[in-house]
């Protein structure tokens, strides 16, 4: 089956240095999304990616489709305290309206 | 604000129960999930589903079962509850309208003992 593989799988910063993570795929994808999930809490969307080279910004954050289709990037920067969390890729599954996840990058922040 | 309700946050459980994880949702959405997060595995989907009465096995169907008799309610039920199946279970919805743009619930963390 399709499989995502998420680097790195943790991530120790400090406060207000910028974060890059990555994900890769062993098919192509026509959609890329980026979720996070707050601890205690279900994951929620971030940023969605349609389109091969797509740069895309929510705030702080930027997410790439990668030009292979095999690949996204999401970056943060300036990182704060409420950016710890795990962050998962995600993209459509085999059938209609189904997502498969990677294993998640997940982001401590010492203050 | 719409909502995905799991019905409780944690849950323990005896090996060889049969246990019922509940998940509501209010936005009218066609679709349900139920995903199971271990760590350093990220979501695996179990089982989901289009439309009441319909259910289709996800990646990790082995040991559940799933129930859809109302369009906001999907229960995830583990018939013979094994300490394997000690997780975080995620309910998600969503809507041929919203693309990918998957809502998910808190989760139930389920420890089988």
């Amino acid at each position: 089956g399709q499989q995502l593989n998420q680097s790195p799988q943790s991530m120790f910063i400090q406060e207000g240095e910028d974060v890059s993570m990555n994900c890769t795929s062993s098919s192509i994808f026509n959609t890329w999304l980026w979720y996070k999930q707050d601890p205690g809490e279900g994951p929620v969307l971030l940023i969605a990616l349609y389109k091969a080279g797509e740069l895309t910004s929510n705030g702080r954050l930027t997410a790439q489709f990668g030009i292979t289709r095999k690949d996204s990037f999401l970056n943060i920067s300036a990182s704060i305290p409420s950016d710890v969390g795990i962050y998962f890729c995600a993209g459509p599954g085999q059938g209609a309206q189904k997502l498969v996840f990677g294993q998640g990058t997940r982001l401590t922040i010492n203050p | 604000d719409v909502k995905v309700t799991q019905s409780s946050r944690y849950l323990v459980k005896r090996t060889g129960e049969k246990v019922f994880l509940e998940c509501v949702q209010d936005m009218d959405h066609e679709n349900m999930f139920w995903y199971r997060q271990d760590p350093g595995l990220g979501l695996r989907l179990i089982y989901f589903s289009y439309d009441v009465k319909m259910k289709e096995k996800g990646d990790i169907p082995e040991g559940y079962s799933v129930s859809r008799e109302k369009k906001e309610r999907f229960s995830l039920i583990l018939e013979s509850a094994s300490t394997n199946q000690t997780s975080m279970y995620l309910c998600a919805s969503s809507s041929p309208g919203t693309g990918y743009g998957y809502t998910f619930g808190s989760g139930t963390r389920l420890t089988v003992v």
